[in-house]
């Protein structure tokens, strides 16, 4: 069964930069038709996408968040990241990582991080 | 901007029938906006009920269906439990790489 953990600093300063590793088990990231994804939840609020990143390294991302966000795949580690530049209060939320099998946009969402939660504090 | 909109709640009765809507703000949901459907309790991930409108992963238990109504999606619970008692997630595609998550229906049974 695939497994995918969130990880990476609890606490970021403002205007810093958050870095996130989401590690995949079960299951080469490299193999098969997948796109993986994090997703953003602040507390007592909505889910918001963040981004996709394909095996072949193709990258999407949230309009709103695009000038600020980079998602990369490390194949040799099984990991993908997400680094998100000039954070500030508004950014602090649960982070989720999340695949979704396909190659297209009507992609199925399986697999769920248990997510890790972000602030941003100084 | 794009705005996906959920019943912000909704309360059932056990072994009743209810079904949630998601619509957009730019006009009727179609087959192609792929809807998905996610489940989500307190203190817990999401987790994946419904790809691309009615396509259920195979934990999905089968009183959960997926369809489109009245230009909406919609997600429909057909002999609910005291365990389907969550959040619900809609979220649909746009073109020009956008995918949105709607408000959320928290459902409550009752």
């Amino acid at each position: 069964q695939v497994q995918l953990q969130e990880s990476g600093p609890g606490l970021v300063k403002p205007s810093q930069t958050l870095s996130l590793t989401c590690t995949v088990s079960g299951g080469s990231i490299s193999s098969g038709s997948y796109y993986w994804s994090w997703i953003r939840q602040p507390a007592g609020k909505g889910l918001e996408w963040i981004g996709r990143i394909y095996t072949s390294g193709s990258t999407n991302y949230n309009p709103s968040l695009k000038s600020r966000v980079t998602i990369s795949v490390d194949t040799s580690k099984n990991q993908f990241s997400l680094k998100l530049s000039s954070v500030t209060a508004a950014d602090t939320a649960v982070y989720y990582c999340a695949r979704v099998r396909g190659s297209g946009w009507d992609g199925a969402w399986d697999y769920w991080g248990q997510g890790t939660l972000v602030t941003v504090s100084s | 901007q794009t705005v996906v909109t959920q019943e912000p709640s909704l309360t059932v009765s056990p072994g009743g029938t209810v079904t949630l809507t998601c619509a957009s703000s730019t006009g009727a949901v179609t087959s192609g906006y792929y809807p998905n459907w996610f489940q989500q309790k307190p203190g817990q991930a999401p987790r994946a009920l419904i790809y691309s409108t009615s396509n259920k992963h195979s934990w999905t238990p089968a009183r959960f269906s997926g369809s489109l109504l009245g230009g909406k999606a919609a997600l429909t619970l057909s002999g609910v439990q005291p365990e389907d008692e969550a959040e619900y997630y809609c979220l649909l595609y746009y073109g020009g790489a956008q995918l949105v998550f709607g408000g959320g229906t928290k459902l409550t049974v009752l």
